[in-house]
């Protein structure tokens, strides 16, 4: 079954300390993963894609095929990062149509 | 300014009533998007189009109904056979293919009373 999972509901952190939102997958073919950020009273944005394996905002993540895993990092957490992250995954190839996990709850305490 | 709305952005209702959550989008997207959030479950799919006159059951349909007459709009309709209809619900749009962002609406947050 496809599937995504992020195993913590919330994760809180100081400023300044590392940040590693979990994200696991569950998908028999080549899999299109994404993370969603969602800030207060703002809408569900794109963060990042493990396509473009580019930096947003100081956050990175990795595809891990063999622990099929996409978890979110940022070295050093800011207050502005609190959010509702959502890992997500693209199985047709239609990005719209997606599978999302619970979601993370990120706070950054100061 | 561009993008995808969602309107009402709050919405109630009597049990039993059904009710229509408008969602346009003025960036030429050929595929659109309905998606129930709730705390702890994450997105669901509700409904999806690809193309106008075009319309699949995502994960959840049961108790909902979409038409998609226009290319820049795509209402859904929760009727009184959806059993939980009070939620978050989110629009979303994207251009055809491969690797291709989606856009969200602010939302609609419906209360069925």
């Amino acid at each position: 079954a496809q599937r995504v999972t992020q195993p913590e509901k919330l994760l809180s952190v100081f400023k300044g300390a590392p940040v590693e939102l979990k994200c696991n997958y569950s998908y028999s073919g080549s899999p299109e993963l994404f993370w969603y950020v969602q800030y207060s009273r703002q809408r569900l944005q794109l963060l990042l894609r493990h396509i473009s394996r580019e930096s947003i905002k100081g956050f990175t993540a990795d595809l891990n095929k063999g622990e099929t895993s996409f978890h979110l990092k940022k070295p050093f957490a800011q207050e502005e990062d609190s959010a509702m992250y959502y890992c997500a995954l693209n199985p047709s190839g239609n990005t719209g149509k997606l599978i999302f996990g619970q979601g993370t709850t990120l706070q950054v305490k100061p | 300014d561009g993008g995808i709305t969602q309107s009402p952005k709050y919405l109630f209702r009597k049990e039993g009533q059904n009710v229509t959550l408008s969602c346009e989008q003025n960036l030429n997207h050929d595929a659109m998007y309905w998606y129930r959030q709730d705390p702890g479950q994450g997105l669901r799919l509700i409904y999806y189009s690809q193309i106008v006159n075009d319309f699949q059951k995502g994960d959840i349909a049961e108790g909902y109904s979409v038409s998609r007459e226009k290319k820049e709009s795509f209402p859904l309709t929760v009727t009184s056979a959806q059993k939980n209809p009070t939620a978050f619900y989110l629009c979303a749009s994207s251009m055809a293919g491969i690797n291709t962002e989606a856009f969200f609406g602010q939302g609609t947050r419906l209360t069925v009373v």
